[in-house]
């Protein structure tokens, strides 16, 4: 079975800062990984996702990820954040070739961007 | 292209009632899947459907709790004689065949309040 570990609950920065939100994961077979952002009260907006190929994948809103086969870990990264980035972020994994296409999340990072 | 959409967005029910929480998928979507958000929680994995057929049930719980995907309509999640612990944000997630792996597009949640 995988597992998800997201370091820290909550991060709190200043605006334009930059922050690294990280994740570690745990699997006896190979994983797609994704990070997710949930604004208060709505669903969750896919921000990017890792299927293969160059390690650092780029997402929306100007964040970017680094998988690390030998670390297992799947860091979010934003070079100057925004008040707006403001909101709860999940590292995800999914597990390749299984028929349920489920994904297992961690408990979730609470980004807050202080002016 | 509406998204995955989710009604009611907010739904309270006396302990001992029914919820009945809906999901229609983005089209072209033929598979659903059903997640559920505990307070301070992340998302854990309920049920993986396809049209008529439930695919992956291990994330349900054993009584109270149902799942359907008929071949007209939106998918449905059941839940009898509801319980204080039963109020969360359940999340409804659908792909199109063979694409869950590379991850979901997510509606923006039924939060079940049990009184």
């Amino acid at each position: 079975a995988q597992s998800v570990t997201q370091l820290d609950s909550q991060v709190p920065v200043f605006e334009e800062a930059p922050v690294e939100l990280r994740c570690n994961y745990s699997s006896s077979v190979s994983v797609y990984l994704f990070w997710y952002v949930q604004y208060p009260n709505q669903g969750l907006q896919l921000l990017l996702k890792y299927l293969s190929g160059s390690t650092l994948v780029k997402g929306i809103n100007g964040f970017e990820a680094e998988f690390n086969k030998s670390q297992t870990s799947f860091h979010l990264r934003k070079p100057s954040v925004h008040i707006s980035d403001t909101a709860e972020y999940f590292c995800a994994v999914s597990v390749l070739g299984t028929s349920g296409s489920r994904l297992t999340f961690g408990e979730g990072t609470q980004l807050t961007v202080n002016p | 292209n509406a998204g995955v959409m989710q009604n009611p967005r907010h739904l309270v029910r006396r302990r001992g009632q029914e919820a009945r929480l809906r999901c229609s998928p983005m089209k072209g979507h033929s598979h659903v899947y059903w997640y559920r958000q505990l307070p301070e929680e992340g998302l854990k994995f309920m049920v993986y459907l396809q049209k008529e057929n439930i695919i992956d049930e291990s994330g349900m719980p054993k009584e109270r709790f149902s799942a359907e995907f008929p071949k007209e309509g939106p998918s449905i999640l059941r839940i009898q004689q509801v319980v204080r612990g039963d109020s969360a944000a359940y999340f409804c997630a659908s792909s199109p065949p063979g694409q869950g792996d590379y991850g979901y597009t997510f509606g923006s949640g039924t939060r079940l309040t049990v009184v």
